[in-house]
């Protein structure tokens, strides 16, 4: 059981705007930066979001992030089949640890 | 352009040590950021595992504490991960990585996959 709890799955149409959530406590996403991963079939995850709604360059304006509280969001607006992945969101920990979300298997139908 | 290997047996047997090492090129792992280690089981999700600063800062996930070690070698510019008394539970894709500010993480291996197994 994670410490920062998404949803299983998640699905939308070529076109869509899909939100993803997570949801932690006050001594992790409260308190700390919120990022997230996008991992392809049989590969390395790759930084989609990180300090709660900053992309790196090279990822698509498609894709943003959000913070309030406790919980996190991310949205993939105009989706396309080559989203079709797993996501993950992540958050230190005050006590020095850090934590994945379950992951969110996301279908493109 | 940084560029991290993982190397290491991919099966352990029970109740043995898991040891594995992350070759870094690109990169003088003295320089900066923390290096760490990643888990993911067969189909399950990812599992931050923990990491180290050069200067020795190390942080480790709670729950593996009591079997884990993490350190580094500058001169080879590698580190490692030594798990020990490992069961079944310990069988995953092993990456390491490159953390900076927290959970950001932006370099990658390709992952090892260890099984334990007798």
């Amino acid at each position: 059981q994670s410490v920062l709890t998404q949803p299983p799955s998640a699905s939308g149409t070529p076109g869509q705007r899909v939100i993803i959530s997570c949801s932690g406590s006050t001594s992790n996403i409260g308190n700390n930066y919120v990022y997230w991963y996008q991992q392809l079939p049989g590969t390395a995850p790759k930084l989609l979001i990180y300090k709660n709604n900053q992309r790196p360059s090279g990822v698509p304006d498609r894709f943003s992030g959000s913070k309030s509280g406790t919980s996190a969001s991310l949205a993939i607006s105009g989706l396309r089949s080559e989203d079709e992945a797993d996501y993950y969101c992540a958050a230190w920990d005050d006590s020095l640890s850090g934590h994945f979300g379950g992951g969110t298997k996301l279908t493109v139908l | 352009q940084v560029r991290l290997q993982e190397s290491g047996p991919g099966l352990v047997k029970p109740s043995e040590t898991l040891s594995l090492t992350c070759g870094v090129s690109g990169y003088s792992i003295s320089s900066g950021y923390y290096w760490g280690w990643i888990r993911q089981p067969p189909g399950k999700g990812l599992e931050w595992i923990g990491s180290m600063y050069h200067s020795g800062n190390t942080y480790y996930k709670p729950s593996l504490k009591s079997r884990l070690t993490i350190s580094m070698d500058t001169s080879k510019n590698q580190f490692y991960l030594d798990l020990n008394s490992v069961t079944a539970a310990d069988t995953a894709l092993y990456f390491c990585a490159t953390f900076w500010d927290g959970m950001a993480i932006d370099h990658w291996g390709q992952g090892t996959l260890v099984t334990v197994s007798s």
